[in-house]
């Protein structure tokens, strides 16, 4: 079954409105969550790294105040589009490692759908 | 500048023959790279991890290798089945954290 779930799962909104996507760990404790935006037909862009208790570290060209991200608990991260405009719609993607360490393997949520009209 | 990249083109095949995906990287030194299947509309599901010090691992009708000399995984499905139709992605870490980078993907498309 799904380790990770994401919610929700797809979103249509106006430009301008914020969109909070949320990001659980089901049944494991994730200090670390990471998300990803991923346009069609293209591979998966590295956002940021959602820390447990402390402030994310975004990738080099993401706006930190475009793609507020808050991991306020061990089982729940979350990502806020704030304004969203068109050219933010896109797959948005997050990830865990299901225990610590290094190089460990990811498992993803389903992905949010968010279509800006 | 640092690249992984994967043929961006779909692979076709007949159903019960093996497929075989390429991952090359360059300006890279990853520790263990990683193999991915994604699904139209899902997340990556992971599949196979392998280490720099490992050559091949297999997993069922799965195997992979990885050529730090070549900088070159190699991801083969054998017997494979319609139901193997999907996009697969190589991602590697570049460091001993769980950041990783991925690849752009190679659908495949097994054909009855």
């Amino acid at each position: 079954g799904a380790v990770v779930s994401q919610h929700p799962s797809w979103v249509i909104c106006k430009s301008g409105t914020s969109v909070k996507i949320e990001c659980r760990s089901l049944d494991f404790q994730a200090t670390t969550m990471f998300w990803y935006r991923q346009f069609p037909k293209q591979s998966l862009m590295l956002m940021a790294t959602s820390n447990e208790g402390s402030k994310a570290t975004y990738e080099q060209g993401v706006e930190k105040d475009k793609f507020l991200i808050n991991h306020a608990s061990l089982t729940l991260s979350t990502l806020t589009v704030t304004s969203a405009h068109p050219e933010d719609s896109s797959f948005y993607i997050c990830s865990a490692p299901l225990t610590t360490g290094g190089n460990q393997p990811q498992h993803f949520g389903d992905g949010t759908r968010l279509s800006i009209l | 500048s640092q690249k992984i990249e994967q043929n961006s083109e779909a692979l076709n095949i007949q159903e019960g023959k093996t497929a075989t995906l390429t991952c090359n990287y360059t300006n890279y030194s990853p520790a263990y790279l990683q193999w991915y299947r994604q699904d139209p509309g899902r997340g990556p599901v992971f599949l196979l991890l392998i280490r720099e010090n490992e050559k091949e691992k297999r997993k069922e009708r799965l195997k992979v290798t990885f050529d730090t000399t070549l900088k070159q995984s190699l991801f083969h499905i054998t017997a494979s089945q319609p139901a193997d139709s999907a996009t697969y992605l190589c991602a590697l870490n570049n460091n001993a954290g769980n950041m990783l980078t991925f690849g752009g993907g190679t659908r495949l498309m097994v054909k009855p």
